[in-house]
């Protein structure tokens, strides 16, 4: 059971630039959610999805976009990368409402 | 003032001392509670999950929540080498449609051999 599987694991991108962070969970959640992990800033929630079709934006949503076309992917776009979005960034998944969120392993981006 | 508030250390102890970490909170919707560990380029790892007030206990480790002065703690007993990592805690509320998580910034703890 792979749990939540993101790709790549690095990458080094140059202001302007797009790219889209992959993220897969095997585990029939209906929750995903994608964070950013600064720091001194803890984890903070960029945007998440209740299920298929639906997702909604979190307290970090600028310059970032999703969809939710299966169950088992929720893939994170920038739009244009910004020095700012060096991060470490982080999909999580639950099964219900009320669950722990389970976690992939990052992917960290470096903006020059 | 964030809603969660978390020292981050860092905290070094010797090998086999009780290790106690803690967070405090602002937001009294707050219901659910979590601890996390987080190793070095590894995503954050449930340790202990809480509903409400209380204690939980899970093997070297133990829980609790005083939701009358919103404050929580993780308590590591017997701490070992392994135990070197960082310490997220994280809460949520009983409303809103995904219910989700507010973290602290997360405590650095080495426990030295």
């Amino acid at each position: 059971n792979a749990g939540v599987t993101q790709t790549p694991k690095f990458q080094v991108l140059k202001t302007g630039q797009s790219m889209t962070l992959q993220c897969a969970q095997d585990m029939n959640h209906e929750y995903m959610s994608w964070y950013r992990q600064d720091p001194g800033m803890g984890l903070r929630l960029i945007h998440y999805s209740v299920g298929a079709g639906i997702t909604d934006q979190g307290e970090v949503p600028n310059g970032y976009n999703v969809s939710r076309s299966t169950t088992e992917d929720f893939p994170l776009r920038l739009l244009s990368a910004a020095p700012s979005q060096t991060s470490v960034y982080f999909c999580a998944s639950k099964k219900g409402l009320s669950q722990p969120q389970h976690f992939g392993d990052g992917t960290r981006l470096s903006i020059l | 003032q964030k809603e969660v508030e978390q020292d981050p250390g860092p905290l070094s102890v010797p090998e086999g001392a009780i290790v106690s970490l803690n967070c405090t909170y602002s937001n009294s919707a707050f219901q659910y509670f979590m601890w996390y560990r987080q190793y070095s380029r590894k995503g954050p790892e449930l340790l202990m999950y809480t509903y409400s007030s209380g204690n939980k206990e899970d093997g070297r480790f133990t829980a609790q929540v005083d939701k009358s002065s919103k404050y929580i703690s993780l308590f590591i007993r017997d701490s070992q080498p392994s135990d070197s990592a960082t310490y997220l805690c994280a809460m949520s509320a009983t409303s809103g449609s995904a219910r989700q998580l507010t973290f602290g910034s997360g405590t650095q703890l080495t426990v030295l051999p």
